[in-house]
């Protein structure tokens, strides 16, 4: 199935660094999303763009969406060993359905 | 409120099976999406639901199938399980449909294991 190009596989850093993850794709979006799943759970939202160019944090995350609308990344600042999980980018099309396409993820683990 | 909620937590079936998962969205959603996620891969979209009605379809085989009941809940249906549908089956809801804004909230997901 289709999926997106999300870097990199997986980091591991110390306590405090900073974290950024990318996501790329060969089609336009008019939404993207980023998600964080935990072990055993189901993906959180973490931050939604609508608009190209547009910069919105929450907390300690931001992230962007592209201009091109091909592509989005993610950066956590300082980061706490509660960050540990897979994030995920997800673009989704609106018309039709309106089916998410996610990336495959980016494990982090945060080393104490 | 109560977020997205997923029944059974597990399941294990032997191959040939059919199996029905169940899903209530969030008090107020209307539409209802299912993804299938296998170990080490992003979720892959397989149905939408909108208002009782499906709005979309991924490449999955006929072999799944999904409805929406007038309270908005939604099953989703597995015949003939094969060993690759071994997954997480992640259930999603969203207020609306083909809002700009709109945004889909997951559930726990149901773990399902074909032997």
């Amino acid at each position: 199935g289709q999926q997106l190009n999300q870097s990199p596989q997986s980091m591991f850093i110390q306590e405090g660094e900073d974290v950024s993850m990318n996501c790329t794709s060969s089609s336009i979006f008019n939404t993207w999303l980023w998600y964080k799943q935990e072990p055993g759970e189901g993906p959180v939202l973490l931050i939604a763009l609508y608009k190209a160019g547009e910069l919105t944090s929450n907390g300690r995350l931001t992230a962007q969406f592209g201009i091109t609308r091909k592509d989005s990344f993610l950066n956590i600042s300082a980061s706490i060993p509660s960050d540990v999980g897979i994030y995920f980018c997800a673009g989704q099309l609106l018309g039709g359905s309106e089916k998410l396409v996610f990336g495959k993820g980016t494990k982090l683990t945060v080393n104490p | 409120d109560a977020g997205v909620t997923q029944s059974p937590t597990h399941l294990i079936k032997t191959r040939g099976q059919h199996v029905t998962l169940r899903c209530s969205p969030i008090s107020g959603h209307k539409s209802v999406s299912w993804y299938q996620q296998v170990l080490g891969q992003g979720p892959q979209f397989i149905f939408q639901y909108y208002e009782k009605e499906e709005r979309g379809r991924g490449n999955f085989p006929d072999r799944f199938s999904a409805r929406q009941f007038p309270n908005y809940s939604s099953e989703l249906n597995v015949n003939a399980l094969l060993l690759g549908d071994s997954a997480l089956y992640l259930c999603a809801s969203s207020s609306h449909f083909s809002t700009s804004t709109d945004t889909q909230y997951f559930g726990p997901g149901t773990r399902l294991t074909v032997l």
